[in-house]
């Protein structure tokens, strides 16, 4: 167990809907980070956020957009969603920016009917 | 960016058998991670090594940063090594880079 939580475990929604994933870091974390695994593109990194601010930006669609609240969760907002979108998405954390290992969540599966 | 080779892209052992898989990357690093991500699709951290020698187990890791490469080596592999293990760097202080993986099957 990493200590990194992510919920939904599975979702099963249609083309066109926006969903809601999310992640709470592990205890004393201020790094979040955003992955998707697809069977084409691998693992990619989508978005970092530092202690409630944006600080990196990677392959994230203008559909997806995600925040890190007060608390430290965060959430990732996927809208308009396309066949496509179907894959895995994980969170991780790290104590800080860079330097230090990411731990990453069980991960939430995503799939657009 | 940077580029991550990871070989070979899959393996097949007999239990007991050792392994050593290879990750290349194209520029300096400042961070290197390994990871297991088993058939429920988990991924678990296995190493953090961005240079140097580190153990765990049966399982040992070696970053030579001067020449961009790492080796995990899986020792007296058991079908729970099964799953495929990826190598990801980091250089600007945020995003991991990962590699396309190993696939290994390790047989009864």
């Amino acid at each position: 167990d990493s200590g990194v939580t992510q919920t939904p475990k599975h979702l099963i929604t249609a083309t066109g809907q926006r969903v809601t994933l999310r992640c709470s870091p592990r205890s004393g974390d201020l790094s979040v980070y955003w992955y998707q695994q697809s069977l084409d593109q691998g693992l990619q990194f989508l978005i970092q956020y530092y202690n409630g601010e944006e600080r990196a930006k990677g392959n994230i669609l203008e559909r997806f957009s995600a925040q890190q609240f007060p608390d430290l969760h965060s959430e990732l907002n996927l809208s308009s969603l396309e066949l496509g979108d179907s894959a895995l998405y994980f969170c991780a954390s790290s104590v800080s920016r860079g330097l230090h290992t990411q731990y990453f969540g069980p991960g939430t599966r995503l799939t657009v009917l | 960016g940077i580029q991550v080779e990871q070989s070979p892209p899959d393996l097949i052992l007999q239990e007991g058998a050792n392994s050593t898989l290879r990750c290349n990357f194209s520029d300096s690093v400042n961070n290197l991670q390994w990871f297991h991500q088993n058939p429920w699709g988990q991924l678990i951290n296995l190493f953090y090594i961005p240079s140097g020698t580190k153990q765990n187990g049966r399982l040992s890791a070696t970053t030579v940063a001067t020449e961009r490469y790492s080796l995990l080596y899986i020792s007296s592999s058991q079908t729970t090594d099964s799953g495929v293990y990826f190598c990801a760097v980091e250089t600007s202080g945020s995003r991991l880079t990962f590699g396309e993986g190993t696939q290994l099957t390790v047989n009864p």
